[in-house]
C-alpha cells in the first residue's frame, strides 16, 4: 500500500493566519490527490481533487500544490469556520490511502 | 439534491457480521460512470476506505479486510450494502458511504469521494 504521511499532525493558528500543511507519498502517486475537511460530528468534505483544483463551493482562500510524492494544503487567511481535521487521500493505486489528519486549532 | 444515508445496527457481537445499507436520493446508483464506497473511521483515528463498488457489481476492496468485505448493489432499490463478518472490537467505528466522483482531465482521469452520507457508529461488543 502507498503510505501517507501528513505534518504536522496538529496545529494552532489564529484567525487571518496562513496555514500550511503537507502531505507525503511513500511512492509518486502522479498528482492522484485529494484533500478533505472532517469537522468533529459531520462528515468528510471534498476540498480539492487532482492536487489543486478547487471542489466547487469552496472558498479561493484553500489551495493546494505539489508533484511526485509532495503536496501540501495552504489555508490563506484562516477562517473561524476552518478549524477542523485535514486529510489527505492518494487515488493513485486501486487501494486508497488517507493521511493520518492535521488538526487545526483555535491559538 | 444527492443525499447518502446509511442504516443498520448500532451494535454487533464479536464474531458476527456487520451489515450496513446506504441509500442514495438524488441520483442513480445505476450510473456507468460513478461507484460507491465505503469508509470507516475508528474512534480517535484516521479515515480507511473499506471497497468500492460499481452498478455492474464489480468490487474494489482494501486488503487489510478483503477476506471479510463483500459489497454489494440494489438498483432497483437504489442502495448498496456492506457486510462485514468475523468483527471484533477494532471494527468498532463510524461508517461512512459515499459516491466516487471523477473529473476527466486533458490526459487522464481523477477519482476523489465527492459527496457522502453522515456516518453511522457502529460498536462492537457483546
Amino acid at each position: 500500500d502507498i503510505q501517507m504521511t501528513q505534518s504536522p499532525s496538529s496545529l494552532s493558528a489564529s484567525v487571518g493566519d496562513r496555514v500550511t500543511i503537507t502531505c507525503r507519498a511513500s511512492q509518486n502517486i502522479n498528482s492522484y490527490l485529494n484533500w478533505y475537511q472532517h469537522k468533529s460530528g459531520n462528515s468528510p468534505k471534498l476540498l480539492i481533487y487532482a492536487t489543486s483544483t478547487l471542489q466547487d463551493g469552496v472558498p479561493r482562500r484553500f489551495s493546494g500544490s505539489g508533484s511526485g510524492t509532495d503536496y501540501t494544503l495552504t489555508i490563506s487567511g484562516l477562517q473561524s469556520d476552518d478549524f477542523a481535521t485535514y486529510y489527505c487521500q492518494q487515488s493513485s493505486s486501486t487501494t486508497w490511502t488517507f493521511g493520518q489528519g492535521t488538526k487545526v486549532e483555535i491559538k | 439534491q444527492l443525499q447518502l444515508q446509511e442504516s443498520g445496527p448500532g451494535l454487533v457481537k464479536p464474531s458476527e457480521t456487520l451489515s450496513l445499507t446506504c441509500t442514495v436520493s438524488g441520483f442513480s446508483v445505476s450510473s456507468s460512470v460513478y461507484s460507491w464506497g465505503w469508509l470507516r473511521q475508528p474512534p480517535g483515528k484516521g479515515l480507511e476506505w473499506i471497497g468500492t463498488i460499481y452498478s455492474s457489481g464489480s468490487t474494489y476492496y482494501n486488503p487489510s479486510l478483503k477476506s471479510r468485505v463483500t459489497l454489494s448493489v440494489d438498483t432497483s432499490r437504489n442502495q448498496f450494502s456492506l457486510n462485514l463478518n468475523s468483527v471484533i472490537a477494532a471494527d468498532s467505528s463510524v461508517y461512512y458511504c459515499a459516491r466516487r466522483g471523477f473529473y476527466s482531465g486533458s490526459k487522464r482521469d481523477f477519482y476523489y469521494f465527492d459527496y457522502w452520507g453522515q456516518g453511522t457508529l457502529v460498536t462492537v461488543s457483546s
